[in-house]
């Protein structure tokens, strides 16, 4: 069954770091999706993409954040100087249409001290 | 805004017995609406979903359940839990054009 693969599993960084969180989306799937969740709190919606530029995104998803697709079946969540409060287990998701089932990736815990 | 209430925060029932939880949502067109299941140290795995039509929806691991536009309510059910089905359970609604925006979930224990 094809699924969503997330790197890395874990990552410990120190505050002020530049992180890049990797993702492989399921290969027909056109949308794709980043969403976060700190520890004991709800997934929270960070940022849609489709054809190749960001759709729509969140109060969370600002200047620090960016999303890149470097080629045909890498999506890429990239931090560029990582705080406290970005500790959180992201997820990755595709989808195959605007409406459909949303597959999500097991996840990259990001740890920064 | 579309929002997702699931007013329990964690859940114990004994391994046999039935389960629901409880989802309310608020959102301005007609939505779709979602359960997810997240267990410890894994990913999100879709258990069923809400498009049209049935208004009670069949999903994996025997789960359902019961849209009620009234009440704004999508409540997930099973008859009989078993101790694998304890996870955190996560509602979630979109549309068509919306990213999905998901409750604060539910973790389930399962006693014997």
């Amino acid at each position: 069954e094809p699924e969503v693969t997330q790197t890395p599993s874990h990552q410990v960084t120190q505050m002020g770091q530049e992180v890049i969180l990797r993702c492989v989306p399921i290969s027909n799937h056109l949308y794709f999706y980043w969403y976060r969740q700190i520890l004991g709190q709800k997934v929270e919606f960070l940022v849609s993409f489709y054809n190749n530029e960001i759709s729509e995104k969140s109060e969370i998803f600002d200047d620090q954040f960016s999303v890149e697709r470097p080629d045909g079946s890498n999506f890429t969540l990239k931090i560029r100087s990582t705080k406290l409060e970005d500790s959180a287990m992201y997820f990755c998701a595709s989808s195959g249409g605007l409406a459909g089932e949303l597959f999500f990736g097991e996840g990259s815990r990001l740890t920064v001290l | 805004a579309q929002s997702v209430t699931q007013p329990d925060i964690h859940i114990t029932v004994s391994e046999g017995a039935s389960l629901e939880l409880r989802c309310n949502y608020s959102y301005g067109a007609t939505p779709y609406l979602f359960w997810y299941v997240q267990s410890p140290g894994q990913g999100l795995q879709l258990l069923l979903k809400y498009f049209s039509g049935d208004t009670l929806v069949q999903g994996i691991k025997g789960f359902e359940a019961e849209f009620k536009r009234s009440q704004s309510s999508f409540n997930l059910r099973k008859p009989s839990v078993h101790w694998s089905d304890a996870a955190e359970y996560f509602c979630a609604v979109g549309s068509g054009n919306t990213p999905l925006v998901f409750g604060k979930g539910t973790r389930l224990s399962v006693i014997a």
